[in-house]
């Protein structure tokens, strides 16, 4: 069966370490893939996109890779600060209008 | 700049009840538009999408529906809801041809009773 899985567990780090979330997936073959992040009661907001052949892509503090091989995709946000505490969301595109998410990693930033 | 409404941003409704949530975008045309539902602790659950006017694709049978009567207007509807329809139901939008990143809504939080 299909499956896109994210850490279920919470991630507690300390501020300035690097935070690194993971999202695995099963029987899909995404064109791209695409991170977010969502606050409590608000709609996710849209961080970084990388497509199936490329390795890497970076944004200020933000890093993504994409391993097809592996059927996995890291998330790194390095320099941690409280206010990236948030859940984040790892959504593939399958097909070509068709999202699917993750059930989201919660991250908490500790001062 | 585009801008995506939702309203209502609660609701609580009995069960057996009608639904109507409306969801319209601005600053943009012919955009793709998409129903999302989320349960307490869960992901984003796929309802319906849309690419155009009156073309409507349906992902999990239920008793819901969506309609799209003008290009930037999305609704969600139901006859009669359930107690399992309650959730985070979120509406967004997208360019071209899907491998652009979705712009959400606020969201609309729905509790059926």
């Amino acid at each position: 069966s299909q499956k896109i899985e994210q850490n279920s567990e919470a991630l507690n780090i300390q501020e300035g370490k690097t935070a690194t979330l993971t999202c695995n997936y099963t029987n899909y073959s995404p064109a791209y893939l695409q991170w977010y992040r969502q606050d409590p009661g608000r709609g996710p907001v849209f961080l970084l996109l990388i497509r199936e052949n490329e390795k890497e892509k970076r944004k200020e503090r933000l890093k993504v890779t994409f391993d097809t091989t592996l059927k996995q995709s890291l998330f790194h946000i390095t320099a941690s600060q409280p206010a990236d505490s948030a859940t984040y969301l790892c959504a593939l595109g399958v097909g070509t209008y068709k999202y699917i998410f993750g059930t989201g990693t919660r991250l908490k930033v500790l001062a | 700049s585009q801008t995506i409404h939702q309203w209502p941003a609660t609701l609580v409704q009995p069960v057996g009840s009608p639904l109507s949530l409306e969801c319209t975008v601005e600053g943009t045309s012919n955009p793709n538009l998409y129903w999302y539902r989320q349960a307490a602790g869960r992901g984003l659950q796929l309802l319906f999408y849309s690419v155009g006017i009156g073309q409507i694709s349906s992902e999990v049978p239920q008793n819901l529906s969506a309609s799209r009567p003008q290009d930037r207007q999305f609704i969600l509807s139901s006859k009669k809801l359930l107690l399992s329809d309650s959730g985070f139901y979120l509406c967004a939008w997208a360019k071209g041809q899907g491998s652009y990143e979705q712009y959400f809504g606020p969201g609309t939080r729905l509790t059926v009773t």
